[in-house]
């Protein structure tokens, strides 16, 4: 089956700056990259996805990309904010399967 | 639209007695999954249905667990006996379409105590 691996566990970044989670996947099948979001104490929520066919995907201040060859996805968070201070979790699904594999969720502080 | 419904929210109970969460999916959407979130073990799935069908209940934990959906509606988890190590949030979440991009829409979660 698919396995998904997340970095950094945790990461620290001053507000304003950049911060990026990078993720990779196992099966070159895989075909959906969504990635969540999750605040404390909330429920995960879908913040922007990538499919195949799709090199880059940006939306205002976030932005995924997707390497195919290699097998591996980013989310870049441009100017973060104290809001953007979450668990973040990327996730990959392919066509012969009807659920997500999830990462292990990267908490992302953003210090005022 | 109304968006995944959990309840309860909130379930404190004690050893060895029977918890039952449920979730309402959102309406027209055919599948139906089953997480539990823990500091340890991260997002967890247990099961999900697809038209009311258990179609994969290999992240069920133990027979303690079991998950029913009876409607398109309506789906129940159930722990009996609960242990202490089944604290944990329990989420429910929802998708339609076919093939592998789908986007799952998460209820509120329901956060379980044992004591």
């Amino acid at each position: 089956g698919e396995n998904v691996e997340q970095h950094p566990s945790t990461l620290s970044v001053q507000e304003g700056d950049s911060a990026v989670i990078k993720c990779t996947y196992s099966d070159s099948a895989s075909n959906y990259f969504p990635w969540y979001k999750q605040e404390l104490g909330k429920r995960p929520q879908l913040i922007i996805d990538i499919r195949s066919n799709v090199g880059e995907k940006k939306d205002q201040r976030i932005a995924v990309t997707l390497n195919k060859t290699a097998k591996h996805f980013s989310l870049h968070i441009t100017e973060t904010q104290p809001e953007d201070s979450a668990v973040y979790f990327c996730a990959a699904s392919n066509p012969g399967a009807n659920n997500l594999f999830f990462g292990t969720g990267t908490r992302l502080t953003v210090i005022p | 639209d109304a968006g995944v419904i959990q309840s309860p929210r909130h379930e404190v109970t004690e050893m060895g007695q029977e918890v039952t969460l449920r979730c309402k999916p959102i309406s027209g959407h055919d599948y139906l999954f089953w997480y539990r979130q823990t500091m340890m073990r991260g997002l967890e799935l247990l099961i999900y249905f697809n038209n009311n069908v258990p179609i994969d209940d290999s992240g069920m934990p133990e027979d303690r667990f079991s998950a029913k959906m009876p409607n398109a509606s309506f789906s129940t988890l159930k722990i009996q006996p609960s242990e202490p190590r089944d604290s944990a949030v329990y989420f429910c979440a929802s998708s339609s379409g076919t093939g592998g991009m789908k986007t799952q829409y998460f209820g509120p979660g329901t956060r379980l105590l044992v004591l």
